[in-house]
C-alpha cells in the first residue's frame, strides 16, 4: 500500500515563531488532505489540496503532486496551533475501496 | 449545512461492556468511513459504507466490533465487548463522490472512547 511519511515527528515552537511540516508519500495521488488533531482529541480539517498551493489566515499548503511530498506552513503560531498535524493520500485499499492512508503526525508544541 | 457529527463526543466504559457510537455524515453523502486512533499511533481506517452497503471492511480489527448504515443514512459502531486495547478516538468521514478520486473527505470531530 502507499506509505506516508511526516516530519518532523516532533516540534517545539515559542509562540510567534513560523514552522514547516512535511508530508512524502510513495505513489502519485488523487486526494490528500492535512487535518489537526487538537489536545481534546478532535480532528479538524485543514486544507483538501491534491496539488497546488492554498492558504487559510495563517496556514498555507503546498502539494507537489510530481515529486510526492506536501508542505504545511504555519506563520506566527499560537499556543492554540498545539496538537497532531497529520497529513493522509487516497490509496487504493485492495480490498474493493479507496481510502485515505494517513502519516504518523507531527506533534506540535506552541510555548507562549 | 450541517458537517458530520458523531455521539457521543466521550464515553467512558469498563471492560467487557458494549458501547455503541453513531455517526451522522453530510446530507447527500453516499460514502461513510470509519477510521480510529489508539494509544497515540496513527489513524487507521476501519471499513467503508457506500450508501447501506459494506464496501470495504478490512480494517475491522475483529468480531467485537459491529458496523451498521441502516438505510443508507447513519451509521453505528458496536463494539462488544469491549477491551482496554480499544480506547481511543474514533472518527467517522463521508464524501459525495466513490472511486479513484473520492474528492474531498470530511471528518467528524470524533467520538473518544475510554475503556477502564
Amino acid at each position: 500500500g502507499i506509505q506516508v511519511e511526516q516530519s518532523p515527528p516532533d516540534l517545539i515552537l515559542q509562540e510567534g515563531a513560523n514552522s514547516t511540516l512535511r508530508c512524502n508519500f510513495s505513489d502519485s495521488v488523487n486526494n490528500l488532505q492535512w487535518f489537526h488533531q487538537n489536545p481534546w482529541g478532535q480532528l479538524i480539517n485543514l486544507f483538501y489540496i491534491p496539488s497546488g498551493t492554498k492558504q487559510n489566515g495563517r496556514l498555507s499548503a503546498t502539494t507537489v503532486a510530481t515529486e510526492r511530498y506536501s508542505l504545511l506552513y504555519i506563520s506566527s503560531s499560537q499556543t492554540t496551533d498545539s496538537g497532531v498535524y497529520f497529513c493522509a493520500v487516497e490509496g487504493y485499499s485492495g480490498a474493493g475501496s479507496y481510502q485515505l492512508t494517513f502519516g504518523k503526525g507531527t506533534k506540535l508544541s506552541v510555548i507562549p | 449545512e450541517a458537517g458530520v457529527t458523531q455521539f457521543p463526543s466521550h464515553s467512558v466504559i469498563e471492560k467487557g461492556q458494549t458501547v455503541t457510537l453513531r455517526c451522522d455524515p453530510i446530507s447527500g453523502h453516499d460514502n461513510l468511513y470509519w477510521y480510529r486512533r489508539v494509544m497515540g499511533k496513527e489513524i487507521k481506517f476501519l471499513l467503508h459504507f457506500v450508501k447501506e452497503s459494506k464496501q470495504d471492511e478490512s480494517g475491522m480489527p475483529n468480531n467485537r466490533f459491529l458496523a451498521e448504515r441502516t438505510g443508507g443514512t447513519y451509521s453505528t459502531l458496536k463494539v462488544q465487548p469491549a477491551e482496554l486495547e480499544d480506547s481511543g478516538v474514533y472518527f467517522c468521514a463521508s464524501s459525495q463522490d466513490w472511486g479513484a478520486d473520492t474528492g474531498e473527505l470530511f471528518f467528524g470531530e470524533g467520538s473518544r472512547l475510554t475503556v477502564l
